[in-house]
């Protein structure tokens, strides 16, 4: 089966600072989404990613999917309380998105 | 109102009850979810189906069923609930990639269950 490993678990920044989180897959990755949470909360979808060196931005955060298609970095620029929460990772490992397998998440706080 | 709606939202309830959680969504979907959270664990998928007719395993199904009573509608059943089973229960739904469409998923609030 499919595992996907997410580092940092935990992340503290100063507001303004820049940071990434990253994403390793087991396996080669059919697309790969990321997800924002914030505590105790639904799930909000960011973006997905499909092809190899793919690169997608939303605002202030931007992901990319490495050309080997087993790792995906999420990058936020100058962060924001707005920012903090939990970001997860899932990854389709059957090119249908029958199913997608998560990483354990990144819990972000972002201070002032 | 939510696309995705779970009910009840909290729910405490003692070993060997019978508990079920319930899921509806005005998106259309034909796909349908149920995944758990646990500190430490992510999401972890439980059941999901396709269509109403269509019932699949999840990686942790043990202990749980499901219905999926029609196309909006899915519910999830723990039997006997036991303390383990103490965690944040996730419904989704989402649309078959392809046609411009991810096939992300689209989840609801969430359903806190606390089994003691």
């Amino acid at each position: 089966s499919q595992e996907l490993e997410q580092s940092p678990q935990s992340l503290i920044v100063q507001e303004g600072k820049n940071l990434t989180i990253n994403c390793t897959s087991s396996k080669t990755l059919y697309g790969l989404y990321w997800y924002k949470q914030k505590y105790g909360e639904g799930l909000i979808f960011l973006m997905m990613l499909q092809k190899g060196g793919e690169e997608k931005s939303h605002e202030k955060i931007t992901a990319k999917l490495d050309e080997k298609k087993q790792q995906s970095s999420l990058h936020i620029t100058a962060s924001q309380p707005s920012h903090a929460g939990i970001y997860l990772c899932g990854a389709d490992a059957t090119g249908t998105a029958s199913k997608l397998t998560f990483g354990t998440g990144t819990r972000l706080q972002v201070t002032l | 109102d939510a696309d995705v709606t779970q009910t009840p939202r909290n729910r405490i309830t003692k070993t060997g009850k019978r508990i079920m959680l319930e899921c509806s969504q005005t998106k259309g979907h034909d796909r349908m979810y149920w995944y758990r959270q646990d500190p430490g664990l992510g999401l972890r998928l439980i059941y999901y189906s396709f269509d109403v007719k269509d019932i699949n395993k999840g990686e942790i199904s043990d202990g749980y069923s499901v219905s999926r009573q029609a196309q909006a509608k899915f519910s999830l059943s723990l039997e006997s609930a036991i303390p383990n089973q103490t965690a944040l229960y996730f419904c989704a739904t989402s649309n078959r990639p392809g046609g411009g469409r991810t096939g992300e998923l689209f989840f609801g609030e969430g359903s806190r269950l606390t089994v003691l």
